[in-house]
């Protein structure tokens, strides 16, 4: 079975610029997570969705931040502007009580994001 | 809101030795716990999970956890550490709710250092 896959696994941009990273979560995994892990912390929930629908995005910075998941599969997280401090790994998750027993949510391999 | 707590920031073990790392939570139902270790330019890898039923659990690599509801503890034992345990340890809480997996909420992390 094919693991979450992240693109691009690193990215530079000046600040004030823009920035998408795309997720591709295991298939048939109907939940989809975002998460930003800045350096030396433990990863942030952003977004969450379950399929096309967004279940929570209380901690997402909307001024500067979306994300969508058309047609219930890929996803793709959006920065624009960029800030410095949105220097930080951006980690991919997605889970399904289907498959993979309560709760458990598989990680990508992360798209890590330099904002000079 | 929930929380998690780990005390330890960095922990040194020597080859060999028994390890344990501590995480305290917060949460106002019954949690579902992990416990994720990260090596260097890596993600996310799953040791175990605590749902319900027997409070010590068993983990990959030879690590376990027990679940200490009096205490609010979920804290992660390995008898006898590796060199390739050297890592980033996250230990988290979550729920299962009507709209899937509820994201995830992590600790700060451990770092872990094996001396030889």
């Amino acid at each position: 079975e094919a693991g979450v896959a992240q693109s691009p696994r690193y990215k530079i941009i000046e600040k004030r610029q823009s920035v998408a990273f795309w997720c591709n979560p295991i298939s048939g995994h109907a939940t989809l997570y975002w998460y930003q892990q800045i350096l030396g912390q433990g990863p942030k929930l952003l977004i969450q969705f379950q399929n096309n629908g967004v279940v929570d995005d209380s901690q997402l910075p909307k001024d500067r931040f979306s994300a969508e998941r058309l047609k219930g599969v890929d996803s793709t997280l959006k920065i624009q502007p960029a800030k410095l401090e949105d220097s930080a790994v951006y980690l991919c998750a997605s889970s399904s009580p289907l498959t993979s027993g309560n709760n458990e949510q598989f990680f990508g391999p992360g798209t890590r994001l330099t904002v000079l | 809101a929930q929380s998690v707590t780990q005390p330890d920031i960095h922990i040194t073990v020597s080859e060999g030795a028994s390890l344990e790392l501590r995480c305290n939570y917060s949460y106002g139902a019954t949690p579902y716990l992990f416990w994720y270790v990260q090596s260097p330019g890596q993600g996310l890898q799953l040791l175990l999970k605590y749902f319900s039923g027997d409070t010590l659990v068993q983990g990959i690599k030879g690590f376990e956890a027990e679940f200490k509801r009096s205490q609010s503890s979920f804290n992660l034992r390995k008898p006898s550490v590796h060199w390739s345990d050297a890592a980033e340890y996250f230990c988290a809480v979550g729920a299962y709710s009507g709209g899937g997996a509820d994201g995830l909420t992590f600790g700060k992390g451990t770092h872990l250092i094996i001396q030889p």
